[in-house]
């Protein structure tokens, strides 16, 4: 079956530090890949999707590409800041026959320090 | 425009009583999904409904069971609750379309003594 693995946190750094959290996945087809982030006490929010190979996603500073032929999808941004203390989660969705649904990693924590 | 949004915010239950979560989608999304989420742990799928039907279902017993409303909110219910229920349980909206993107409410906190 679709599965995502995620590297374990939790991932401290200081601010303006470099962040890279990685991920890979097992899945048939071609699926879209997430990476969420869930801020303390909240829900889940979309951080940046990419939905074909060699696509990059890119939001606030996060970059992420689809690397079909490693099977992954590293999260990195270049100088982080406290404001980015959360936890991000690596997904995938769109494999045929799953539809949309959504199969998550375990979470990465991360926490940055002033 | 208004979001996704799930009540109660909170719920404390004990062994064995039934839970009814409650979720509306996003304006415009016909398809909601229900995702478990324990402590420490990645969401893990349920179930989602479309056009009021189940049409998919995860590794969840069924004991679990939804409901999706014709102005597609959806309710989740749970029943003979167990301990090992506590979770957080995330509702998400989307447009019926493989490539749709699910967007996602606050959650509801459930915790069963």
């Amino acid at each position: 079956g679709n599965s995502v693995t995620q590297m374990e946190g939790p991932v401290t750094l200081s601010e303006e530090a470099f962040l890279t959290i990685n991920c890979t996945y097992t899945a048939t087809g071609y699926p879209s890949l997430f990476w969420y982030v869930q801020y303390p006490g909240e829900g889940l929010q979309l951080l940046l999707k990419a939905t074909k190979a060699d696509d990059k996603g890119s939001n606030k500073g996060f970059e992420a590409t689809y690397r079909k032929e490693t099977t992954s999808f590293h999260l990195e941004k270049g100088s982080v800041q406290v404001s980015d203390s959360a936890v991000y989660f690596c997904a995938l969705s769109g494999v045929k026959a799953a539809g949309n649904k959504l199969t998550f990693g375990g979470g990465t924590r991360v926490l940055v320090k002033p | 425009d208004a979001g996704v949004t799930q009540s109660p915010t909170h719920l404390i239950k004990t062994r064995g009583q039934q839970v009814t979560l409650r979720c509306s989608p996003k304006s415009g999304h016909d398809t909601v999904s229900w995702y478990q989420q324990a402590l420490g742990q990645g969401p893990q799928f349920i179930f989602q409904y479309y056009e009021e039907e189940e049409r998919q279902r995860g590794n969840f017993p069924d004991r679990f069971s939804g409901h999706q409303f014709p102005n597609y909110s959806s309710e989740l219910n749970v029943n003979a609750l167990l301990l090992g229920d506590s979770a957080l349980y995330l509702c998400a909206s989307s447009w019926d379309s493989p490539k749709g993107i699910q967007y996602f409410g606050a959650g509801t906190r459930l915790s069963v003594l």
